[in-house]
């Protein structure tokens, strides 16, 4: 039983486009995240979001946004994709101070 | 400003040797500190959490220390295997939400057999 779920997998696309990724957790946690890994593998905060809060790292532009329909998703809404935008998203969950778990990660590519 | 920084950023061993990898952190000031583990075009498996009122935490061949004050982490692997082979990141929560994580570059181990 998957923890955090995240589809597609893969996702090839044109520049200008529109796409979005899908998120689902059953742990029953509160928070929810999404994360960029660049070409150089590193990992770097996009959002956080919980029933309470969206909280957005200053660096993301604003043609990402987060859509929460419940607790037990957040979908990742990318705007007029760029060739920037080509790396590994990953989201997260986790409640209070245990653990983060972290989906499969989706490799996107802007063509 | 939290900064965490990982060293060394790769490291080749034969298979059975015990190492350590280094993780460090500029603000002493965490509720705790993770350490993952990422395979090749794959997810992050969480290994270990260590809280800040611990000085270690096992978990079978693997074993992490946490010194707060000196803002230091060790994941100590003994009798490695190839299956190890592997990237490891080590990573701490800011802002109060433990999936607020500050990422570490990670370590990037292959095992030779």
């Amino acid at each position: 039983d998957t923890a955090v779920s995240q589809t597609p997998k893969y996702l090839v696309t044109q520049m200008g486009n529109d796409k979005s990724i899908k998120c689902e957790q059953n742990l029953g946690h509160d928070t929810m995240y999404w994360y960029k890994q660049d070409s150089k593998k590193f990992l770097k905060i996009m959002f956080s979001y919980n029933n309470k809060e969206l909280i957005i790292n200053e660096t993301v532009p604003n043609r990402f946004s987060p859509k929460s329909p419940d607790k037990a998703h957040l979908n990742l809404h990318i705007n007029s994709l760029e060739l920037g935008d080509s790396a590994v998203y990953f989201c997260a969950s986790s409640q209070d101070h245990t653990e983060a778990f972290f989906g499969q990660g989706t490799r996107l590519t802007v063509v | 400003k939290q900064e965490v920084t990982q060293i060394p950023a790769a490291l080749s061993v034969p298979e059975g040797e015990n190492l350590v990898l280094n993780c460090s952190f500029t603000d002493s000031a965490i509720y705790n500190l993770q350490w993952f583990r990422q395979d090749p075009g794959k997810g992050l498996t969480s290994l270990l959490l260590i809280q800040s009122s611990q000085r270690e935490q096992t978990s079978g061949r693997l074993n992490a220390s946490l010194d707060k004050s000196s803002g230091r982490s060790t994941l100590y692997i003994a009798a490695s295997q190839p299956g190890d082979s592997a990237t490891y990141l080590c990573a701490v929560p800011y802002g109060g939400s433990q999936g607020n994580l500050i990422f570490g570059k990670g370590t990037k181990l292959s095992v030779k057999p």
